[in-house]
């Protein structure tokens, strides 16, 4: 079963308005981190936001907020005031609590969501 | 934020040579690294997980011998594809974490194209 999906292969906005892109996870560890990651098209991979699942509040940064709703298992991307740079590749990720041994698990993504701003 | 870079960016090489990735954490120490292969127009597959001085664990049908990975300080990991074959080439995207819950920062990521 996927554990990060994200339904939306492709989605469209005009330029200034806001647009919420779809992200819902599955796990049944109690800590778990949420993350949004751009990637133009120039491939890298840049951090936008991240949810904790026992952060009380919705985590904001600046334009982009991540509506986290706990007992559904989504957390929704929305980016508000959209620009022309926002058109990218937008992936949903999820991290489950420590798996290697390590300091933090790895991140598992879902299979992304195309945005594209129209002028 | 923290800045990883990644090198080469592009690299194209022959069938049968050997290949390899370098990526760095530029301004935090990186406790644990991880490696990242992506096929056109697909999400991003964990390949391997190295934490600083220990052997690097690989995921289930990643071939060890053939993507080796050394993590030697806490800025340094590289990944070396041995005996590259055509269906090696990809997108190669490392990442690196620092303290406990730290979130992953990527490198810009190496095209490998095996001729």
């Amino acid at each position: 079963a996927q554990k990060i999906t994200q339904t939306q292969p492709g989605m469209f906005v005009q330029e200034k308005e806001a647009v919420t892109l779809d992200c819902t996870y599955d796990t049944s560890d109690p800590s778990y981190g949420l993350f949004w990651y751009k990637q133009p098209s120039s491939g890298e991979m840049i951090f936008l936001i991240y949810q904790g699942s026992y952060d009380q509040q919705n985590a904001t940064e600046g334009r982009y907020s991540l509506n986290f709703q706990k007992a559904r298992k989504s957390a929704n991307l929305v980016i508000s005031a959209s620009q022309l740079g926002d058109s990218a590749m937008y992936f949903c990720a999820m991290r489950e609590g420590r798996r290697y041994g390590g300091s933090q698990g790895n991140l598992i993504f879902g299979k992304g969501t195309k945005l594209s701003v129209k002028p | 934020g923290a800045v990883v870079s990644q090198h080469p960016s592009r690299v194209i090489c022959k069938s049968g040579t050997s290949v390899k990735i370098e990526c760095r954490s530029l301004d935090f120490q990186a406790t644990t690294m991880f490696w990242y292969r992506q096929f056109p127009k697909q999400s991003l597959m964990l390949m391997a997980t190295s934490n600083e001085g220990s052997k690097a664990t690989y995921e289930q049908g990643v071939e060890k011998d053939k993507f080796l990975i050394n993590h030697a300080s806490l800025t340094l990991s590289t990944l070396t594809v041995t005996s590259a074959h055509p269906e090696d080439s990809s997108f190669y995207i490392c990442s690196a974490s620092g303290e406990v819950g730290d979130t992953q920062y990527f490198g810009p990521g190496t095209r490998l194209t095996v001729l």
